[in-house]
């Protein structure tokens, strides 16, 4: 089955730096990336996704780079504000189209100000 | 808005007693899915259903087992809890066409304690 690594667990960074999170997936089939963000005791919402078929995308602060060759795709917040403190979860998933998905185990962005 | 629920925040129960999660979702979905996450671990599936009366195992299906009698609701079932089941449990539901979106909706989660 599919398994996903994610890095790093915690991350730290100033208010208005960039921060990156890279991920790692291992079955070549998977086709569909997204990105949850998880605010403390809050349920994680999608913030952005990604296909096999696309190599980058953005959406305002957020970007999301795939590398399929390397099957490893990363998230790139740029501007970080405290609002973006939170916990990161990368995902793959074979086909898509809600099916199941792997995720990651996470990444506690902090935000300092 | 999509909307899933949980029936319970908060749950303490004893080990050995059986244990009802629900989860309700009123999108008319038909993939939904329970997951456990515990820190460091990350979200593991620990069942999921395409449609009514189905389901699949997913990764760490030991101990549980679920129910899909109707579209909207997804049981999880501890048969026997015991003490490493205690975690938050979150459940979620998405459409199944990918031109509906691919997007996984979460319900709010019940920590469950067994002591």
């Amino acid at each position: 089955g599919e398994n996903v690594e994610q890095h790093p667990s915690t991350l730290s960074v100033q208010e208005g730096d960039s921060a990156v999170i890279k991920c790692t997936y291992s079955d070549s089939a998977s086709n569909y990336f997204p990105w949850y963000k998880q605010e403390l005791g809050k349920r994680p919402q999608l913030i952005i996704d990604i296909r096999s078929n696309v190599g980058e995308k953005k959406d305002q602060r957020i970007a999301v780079t795939l590398n399929k060759t390397a099957k490893h795709f990363s998230l790139h917040i740029t501007e970080t504000q405290p609002e973006d403190s939170a916990v990161y979860f990368c995902a793959a998933s074979p086909t898509g189209g809600g099916n199941k998905l792997t995720f990651g185990t996470g990444t506690q962005l902090k935000v300092e100000l | 808005d999509v909307k899933v629920t949980q029936s319970s925040r908060y749950l303490v129960k004893r080990t050995g007693e059986k244990v009802f999660l629900e989860c309700v979702q009123d999108m008319d979905h038909e993939n939904m899915f329970w997951y456990r996450q515990d820190p460091g671990l990350g979200l593991r599936l620990i069942y999921f259903s395409y449609d009514v009366k189905m389901k699949e195992k997913g990764d760490i299906p030991e101990g549980y087992s679920v129910s899909r009698e109707k579209k909207e609701r997804f049981s999880l079932i501890l048969e026997s809890a015991s003490t490493n089941q205690t975690s938050m449990y979150l459940c979620a539901s998405s459409p199944v066409l990918p031109t509906l979106g691919n997007e996984q909706f979460f319900g709010p989660g019940t920590r469950l304690t067994v002591l």
